[in-house]
């Protein structure tokens, strides 16, 4: 148990259909980042949160995708009209200078 | 040019060996630097922080080269369950977010 949690942690979903996933953070890590990783690559970043509010995006966040986090708690990734592109492991991270970041399973998703 | 790079290996080494990676930077301006490590479909964990100064964690030594921008990785006396991908991390401009390379893969063999 990383303290991270991802829901769900695989999902299939035909191309043009919207996804949403969730991460519950360490509870006192202020900080919460959305990562995205594809085979054969690390982590890119895509936004971050401090508390509620989403303090940056990436470039990699097209208009498809919001990122959520009310009431500084639970955040959520949407992605709408799925493209086979979007395939990957989207990683949630929670952050804290004294341990770097704290990550979770991850949510696999794959577009048919 | 990747804000932050890797030689992707793999590297293949017996047990017991004595393996190092490096990873280059390229923001002169990066403050905080890490290696993560990442078993297959797993997440990415810490493995340690990079200081200004080295440091090691019983088998791994992690140093840093301002000059040169590159940290490195050492691990002494390999180990089986050393077989893994290593992440080298970067903050890039501000200390907000961070860079991942991508990766280092290593196979220990019997």
């Amino acid at each position: 148990d990383t303290g991270v949690s991802q829901d769900p942690r695989h999902k299939i979903t035909k191309r043009g259909q919207n996804v949403t996933f969730r991460c519950d953070p360490i509870s006192e890590h202020n900080r919460l980042y959305w990562y995205r990783q594809t085979l054969g690559q690390g982590p890119e970043f895509l936004t971050y949160f401090q508390n509620e509010a989403q303090l940056e995006k990436s470039r990699l966040l097209s208009d498809r995708f919001s990122a959520e986090r009310p009431k500084g708690s639970f955040s959520t990734l949407e992605i709408q009209r799925t493209e086979q592109g979007d395939s990957a492991m989207y990683l949630c991270a929670s952050w804290i200078p004294e341990a770097g970041y704290t990550f979770g399973s991850g949510t696999r998703l794959t577009v048919v | 040019r990747k804000e932050v790079e890797q030689d992707p290996g793999p590297f293949n080494v017996p047990e017991g060996a004595t393996v190092a990676f490096n990873c280059t930077y390229s923001n002169s301006a990066s403050q905080s630097f890490f290696w993560y490590r990442q078993d297959c479909r797993k997440e990415p964990k810490l493995l340690m922080s990079v200081y200004s100064s080295g440091n090691e964690d019983g088998r791994f030594t992690a140093q840093l080269n301002r000059a040169s921008q590159y940290i490195s990785l050492l691990i002494r006396d390999s180990k089986l369950s050393d077989s893994a991908t290593y992440l080298c991390v970067v903050n890039i401009g501000n200390f907000n977010k961070f860079y991942f390379g991508s990766g280092t893969k290593l196979n220990v063999k019997p």
